[in-house]
């Protein structure tokens, strides 16, 4: 079992529609949670973080974190077509006193104008 | 504000031919530094990492190597290319809570 499980994709959704991205994870040490975004042939650009179980918002942008579960959600509202790329999501660990990052393998969004 | 910066951006070497890819970090200091590879539809793949200059741990065993020989400079290595090294490099650097990524660098072996 991966530590972090990401649907691939393709998803394709109309402009405006409302976007749910997902990732769930295994490893309980995850302490800090992100998401990123990347276009082709870029390099990922960190659109949120968040550390603790609930809500986040930021503009259009809203990541969600349940520990409990160990499930964490990226919801795009208003989804514009400068929207669609590969958006990743990661997670940060603790171990022998470094600082890890682990991905999942990226959801490819597409939204149609 | 911090930047980092990663060098050359495209790549195509012969098999057997050395590389080196080279990252800057500037605006901070004492860096977590890392190399990542991505191959398509395999995600991000952590190679190496660094807290402080020549402090590099591996995280996959292969012909590659890392050095930090300043504080804000990571280079990543071969002596011998293989045809399986292709894909994009990302450098990135960590702090506190998340990390940050340069722009990339695209490694074609033919």
């Amino acid at each position: 079992q991966k530590e972090v499980e990401q649907d691939p994709g393709p998803l394709s959704v109309p402009e405006g529609a409302i976007v749910s991205l997902n990732c769930t994870y295994s490893n309980s040490a995850f302490q800090y949670f992100m998401w990123y975004r990347q276009y082709s042939r870029k390099g990922p650009e960190l659109l949120m973080y968040t550390y603790s179980s609930g809500n986040k918002e930021d503009g259009r942008f809203t990541a969600q974190v349940d520990k409990s579960s160990k499930y964490i959600s990226l919801f795009i509202r208003d989804s514009q077509p400068s929207d669609s790329a590969t958006y990743l999501c990661a997670m940060k660990w603790s171990s022998g006193g470094y600082q890890k990052v682990t991905f999942g393998t990226g959801t490819k969004l597409q939204v149609i104008p | 504000s911090q930047t980092i910066h990663q060098w050359p951006a495209t790549l195509v070497q012969p098999v057997g031919s050395p590389l080196s890819l080279e990252c800057t970090v500037e605006g901070t200091s004492n860096p977590n530094l890392y190399w990542y590879r991505q191959a398509a539809g395999r995600g991000l793949q952590l190679l190496f990492y660094s807290v402080g200059i020549g402090q590099i741990s591996s995280e996959v065993p292969q012909n590659l190597s890392a050095s930090r020989p300043q504080d804000r400079q990571f280079i990543l290595s071969s002596k011998k290319l293989l045809l399986s090294d292709s894909g994009f490099y990302l450098c990135a650097w960590g702090s506190g809570n998340t990390i940050y990524f340069g722009e990339g660098s695209w490694l074609t072996v033919v």
